[in-house]
């Protein structure tokens, strides 16, 4: 079946600009996280969304990132007022569940390079 | 201290060489240990998911995990060119869903 689909593949922004990311996941995966990865850095969670539950958002760097989902589908995680730091791959995952031994199914991320 | 120690590398190997990846971590909470492979432009992937200490094999891999030392390794024998990636470390307590992750080491296995 389609595994989890994210869009842009690549974004190039202006710094100040807002972005709007998106994700995909896999259909009927409950749970859904992002995460950014930095240049030579290990991936970063960022924030978490379980079914109707409240995001945990304690991994979030700033009040300048935010993000939405939709039911159990899609989400976007929006960046304003975009600086040169933000400038990272952005990988979404889903996972059936949101235990610890559920695996979590990555997409192929957005590369975001902040000008 | 980060929590979890991993050498970026790189890591270069000739074709058929034995690999050994590890990692070093520091809260001893963590109590599931996987490891990822990245391929380059591509989202990491599960290749290995080991619960507590002791050794999990899937075919050319094997995973351990020595909790009293708190360090976890993955071999790959007899290394292909096709097992060039960057692999991951992560890991995780009982009941939490937040994985926590080593840099990442590339590795280059050369034909």
């Amino acid at each position: 079946g389609a595994g989890v689909s994210q869009s842009p593949s690549n974004k190039v922004t202006e710094k100040g600009k807002d972005v709007e990311l998106r994700c995909d996941p896999i259909s009927g995966h409950t749970a859904l996280y992002w995460y950014r990865q930095r240049l030579g850095q290990g991936l970063e969670f960022l924030i978490y969304f379980q079914g109707n539950s409240a995001p945990d958002k304690s991994g979030l760097p700033s009040d300048r990132f935010s993000a939405e989902r939709t039911g159990e589908s899609v989400s976007t995680l929006t960046i304003q007022r975009t600086q040169q730091e933000d400038s990272a791959v952005y990988l979404c995952a889903s996972s059936l569940g949101g235990g610890a031994t559920d695996t979590q199914y990555f997409g192929p991320g957005t590369r975001l390079t902040v000008l | 201290q980060k929590e979890v120690e991993q050498d970026p590398g790189p890591l270069s190997v000739p074709e058929g060489a034995i690999v050994s990846l590890n990692c070093t971590y520091s809260n001893s909470a963590f109590q599931y240990f996987m490891w990822y492979r990245q391929y380059s432009r591509k989202g990491p992937e599960l290749l290995m998911y080991t619960y507590s200490s002791g050794n999990k094999e899937d075919g050319r891999f094997t995973a351990q995990v020595d909790k009293s030392s708190k360090y976890i390794s993955l071999f790959i024998r007899d290394s292909q060119p096709s097992d060039s990636a960057t692999y991951l470390c992560a890991m995780t307590g009982a009941g939490s869903y937040q994985l926590t992750f080593g840099k990442g080491t590339k590795l280059s296995v050369i034909p």
